[in-house]
């Protein structure tokens, strides 16, 4: 089926440092989508994006994230500067709807904030 | 916000045997309900969906349950396979936008 893919699989980045995570979605997808799950824990909503811009976030969307898709490219999410607390896996997701539609999930990014 | 709860968090099954994974939401205002599987170390696939004018919903092995008086779902997989092994995960999204609530999944490891 779709595929969705995230690079790099693992970040590992010194607390204070910028970190982007790259998302590729499929291909003829309008919405996109990051999860936040910290191991052990469930896995949560952080920002949904649309034609350029940002529909809704969630608490856990700090001012320090940001998401953008230049040009069609990457779904990226940067996080600037980095705390400890950001460690966790990183889901990105996309879906060709917006209401009731099906989420397609990349495998995820593990960041490690050291 | 909406709250989704899974149970049991983790079951151990022989080959052959069915399963019943439970689900409960908070929000009333939630109207979509997909399922999905996450294998060791792959990403969350979808597997199937229920809608809140709907009660029963069935594709090959699954057939999932949805009471709205109860907020309750449940997922029944017959005859599991030891593919089936991976964590399920229920989710709930309302109808203004698509942002699902996750519960925290059940894990589900089917024996040969």
């Amino acid at each position: 089926g779709p595929k969705v893919l995230q690079i790099p699989s693992h970040q590992i980045i010194d607390m204070g440092q910028m970190v982007t995570l790259n998302c590729d979605p499929v291909s003829n997808h309008l919405y996109f989508y990051w999860y936040k799950q910290i191991l052990g824990q469930q896995m949560e909503f952080l920002v949904n994006f649309y034609n350029g811009k940002v529909m809704e976030k969630s608490k856990l969307f700090k001012d320090q994230f940001s998401v953008e898709r230049p040009d069609g490219s990457y779904f990226t999410l940067k996080i600037q500067p980095t705390a400890l607390e950001d460690s966790a896996v990183y889901f990105c997701a996309s879906s060709s709807g917006q209401y009731q539609n099906t989420l397609y999930f990349g495998a995820g990014t593990r960041l490690s904030v050291l | 916000g909406e709250q989704v709860e899974q149970l049991p968090s983790s079951l151990i099954v022989q080959e052959g045997a069915s399963v019943l994974i439970n689900c409960s939401y908070t929000d009333s205002a939630s109207v979509y309900f997909p399922w999905y599987k996450q294998e060791p170390g792959k990403r969350l696939q979808f597997i199937i969906d229920i809608r809140s004018n709907m009660e029963r919903k069935q594709t090959q092995r699954l057939t999932l349950l949805f009471d709205k008086k109860t907020k309750h779902l449940s997922l029944h997989i017959t005859a599991t396979q030891p593919g089936d092994s991976a964590i399920y995960f229920c989710s709930a999204s309302i109808n203004s936008n698509n942002r699902i609530f996750f519960g925290d999944g059940t894990q589900l490891v089917v024996k040969p």
